[in-house]
């Protein structure tokens, strides 16, 4: 079974530019996260979708991220325009399901570091 | 709100002992679940072992068991017979049934020494 899958593995930006970051889940998964985690820090949860729906979005700052989850499928997550403190590693995870038991646990990809200069 | 505490940021164990990574966590929610994951320096985050809260037995996978204490709230990971390629940092999360977000803590680095 083929793992989540994540595009580009790294990049370099400039302050200011905008850059997007795309994941492709394993299959028949319908839940998607996108998370952020900082040097030295735990995954902190962007988004979350079910499906093409927005569970919860309540840490995505709104004003330069952006993500949409087209036909459910593949997910791309933007920010526009980038600043210094954006620079960290970006992780996709997919679950079979939401809720509790032994399908949710989330697999994830090997992210996308970002370095904003 | 949900929350898990890892006060470990690191850890050492020699190669062959038992280690016992702490996790404690609060939440409102009746019905929640806890992961634990690894994240090699390669980067990406290993699922390892689930706990329900309902569960009556504590989780095992391998070398993997979860000391689950739901009355002291801690859902401690531990790995028995390390091995050095178990050098890498680990991450407690949670979800609930109400919140249904998947948190993680700050981690703790886990270095084995031969």
């Amino acid at each position: 079974e083929a793992g989540v899958a994540q595009s580009p593995r790294y990049k370099i930006i400039e302050k200011r530019q905008s850059v997007a970051f795309w994941c492709n889940p394993i299959s028949g998964h319908a839940t998607l996260y996108w998370y952020q985690q900082i040097l030295g820090q735990g995954p902190k949860l962007l988004i979350q979708f079910q499906n093409n729906g927005v569970v919860d979005d309540s840490q995505l700052p709104k004003d330069r991220f952006s993500a949409e989850r087209l036909k459910g499928v593949d997910s791309t997550l933007k920010i526009q325009p980038a600043k210094l403190e954006d620079s960290a590693v970006y992780l996709c995870a997919s679950s079979l399901q939401r809720g509790q038991g032994r399908d949710t646990e989330a697999f994830f990809g090997q992210g996308t570091r970002l370095t904003v200069v | 709100a949900q929350k898990i505490t890892q006060t470990q940021p690191g850890m050492f164990v020699q190669e062959k002992e038992a280690v016992t990574l702490d996790c404690t966590y609060d939440t409102s929610d009746p019905s929640y679940g806890l992961f634990w994951y690894k994240q090699p320096s390669s980067g990406e985050m290993i699922f390892l072992i689930y706990q329900g809260s309902y569960d009556q037995q504590n989780a095992t996978e391998g070398r993997y068991s979860l000391n689950f204490q739901k009355a002291r709230k801690s859902a401690n990971l531990v790995i028995s017979a390390s091995q050095l390629g178990d050098s890498a940092m680990y991450f407690c999360a949670m979800r609930g049934r109400d919140t249904d977000k998947l948190i993680f803590g700050t981690g703790t680095r886990l270095q084995v020494f031969p």
